[in-house]
């Protein structure tokens, strides 16, 4: 069965540099979720998207914005990085159709280390 | 708000033995509950939930989850383990009409053989 794509998997950025991370969710799904996993911590929610339109937001920095686009996979734009941004950013996909008992399947993730 | 305790950090037992990974939860409202394994360097992979029903939940690789209301737990468990199941174990829950997930601090299971 298809899977959360995620891309880059790996990604090493200088501090103040900018990067973007990519987010395919498995097919059909309309709801994607970010999430942020620092070193030896649980993950934690950033924001998420639904038909394209924000529908929660977490703990999301100022300088981070995403969103998601007509075919539906989302992209998450980081800007000016920090050391403390490294982390293990995870995507997870849902369907609304499960009516509102949908489950998160997440992606592997992408390692991105701010040197 | 919401939140999930995770009490033990590492849970060691011998491979064929019964294993349980312990969850706790506070949420206002009516509870959806998720256990996610996560294997070093890889993505959370999802193992069962409980939604409403049956208040023993049964999920992937043989593990299964009992909802104690009155406890507000959600344990994990498995009649034998396998050396493989060797991993990371996350409790998470959610709030029915709520979106994100808040997970626990996560547990280390560690099956020796």
């Amino acid at each position: 069965a298809a899977g959360v794509i995620q891309s880059p998997r790996h990604l090493i950025k200088e501090k103040r540099e900018t990067a973007t991370l990519k987010c395919y969710p498995i097919p059909r799904h309309d709801t994607v979720y970010w999430y942020q996993q620092g070193p030896g911590q649980d993950p934690q929610f950033l924001i998420s998207f639904y038909e394209k339109m924000q529908s929660d937001k977490g703990s999301i920095p100022d300088r981070f914005s995403a969103q998601q686009f007509s075919d539906y996979h989302s992209e998450l734009n980081m800007s000016s990085l920090e050391l403390g941004d490294s982390a293990l950013y995870f995507c997870a996909s849902s369907s609304r159709l499960a009516g509102g008992q949908d489950t998160q399947y997440f992606g592997p993730g992408t390692r991105l280390t701010v040197l | 708000a919401q939140s999930v305790a995770q009490p033990e950090d590492q849970v060691n037992v011998a491979e064929g033995n019964p294993l349980t990974v312990k969850c706790t939860y506070s949420v206002s409202g009516n509870p959806y509950l998720f256990w996610y394994v996560q294997y070093p360097n890889r993505g959370l992979q999802f193992l069962l939930k409980y939604i409403t029903g049956d208040n023993l939940v049964k999920g992937s690789y043989g593990f299964e989850a009992e909802f104690n209301k009155s406890q507000t737990s959600f344990h994990l468990k498995k009649p034998s383990a396998l050396v493989s199941d060797s991993a990371l174990y996350f409790c998470a829950v959610r709030v029915s009409g709520g979106r994100a997930l808040t997970f626990g601090s996560g547990t280390r299971l560690q099956v020796q053989p």
